[in-house]
């Protein structure tokens, strides 16, 4: 089955601890985002990469990093420098440019304890 | 600069009656605009896009929508609700302006009484 998979579904962290998500697509896209989902505030880009080795700030970079070692691959860190990381977070990807139609993962629930 | 206004963040309707989410963006030039659908604690799905083929885009669950230009507009509409379509609905646009990055609203939270 074709598809993007994240892990862990339900991730706790401590305050001033780095944590990364993880996200994995077998669709062979080239274009994969970040999205950080907080309640009425809709979906905010944090990342996105278009191509391997490469990979763009979005309106939400602050505190977070990214690395696209792999085109299958594109992990999500999030940093103590995030003052409020507890959230819901969406990994996505598209075949080819950023007008294409995204497919999501099911996302990963982030909570600082 | 691109973006999306979804206006109520809950709309309300009755089992079988005409469902309308609304949606309204602004762009200087044509954009691409997308309806997604979101059910608890999952990932988004597409349920239609328009890429200035056609102003009526027909999707999937029996949805379309209609671009409007001169509105500058793009609302989402169904004849008759299910049970099954309570869920959060997101717009999205991504044209030239914005340098094709994705921009969606806040969403509209869809739900469907008996």
């Amino acid at each position: 089955d074709g598809g993007i998979t994240q892990s862990p579904k339900y991730l706790f962290r401590k305050e001033g601890q780095n944590v990364t998500l993880s996200c994995e697509q077998n669709l062979n896209h080239d274009a994969m985002y970040w999205y950080r989902q907080d309640p009425g505030q809709g979906l905010r880009l944090i990342y996105y990469s278009q191509i391997v080795n490469d990979f763009q700030k979005g309106d939400i970079a602050e505190g977070y990093s990214v690395s696209r070692e792999k085109k299958e691959s594109f992990p999500l860190t999030v940093t103590s420098a995030q003052k409020n990381p507890t959230a819901f977070y969406l990994c996505a990807s598209s075949p080819q440019g950023l007008t294409d139609t995204q497919y999501f993962g099911p996302g990963t629930r982030l909570t600082v304890l | 600069a691109q973006s999306v206004t979804q206006l109520g963040s809950h709309v309300s309707v009755s089992e079988g009656a005409l469902v309308l989410l609304r949606c309204n963006y602004s762009s200087s030039v044509p954009p691409y605009l997308f309806w997604y659908v979101q059910y608890p604690n999952q990932g988004l799905q597409l349920l239609l896009k328009y890429t200035s083929a056609a102003t009526l885009v027909k999707g999937i669950n029996g949805f379309e929508a209609e671009f409007k230009k001169s509105e500058t507009s793009f609302h989402l509409t169904k004849p008759s609700a299910h049970m099954s379509d309570a869920a959060e609905y997101f717009c999205a646009v991504s044209e030239s302006g914005g340098s094709y990055i994705p921009t969606f609203g806040r969403g509209t939270s869809l739900i469907v009484h008996p």
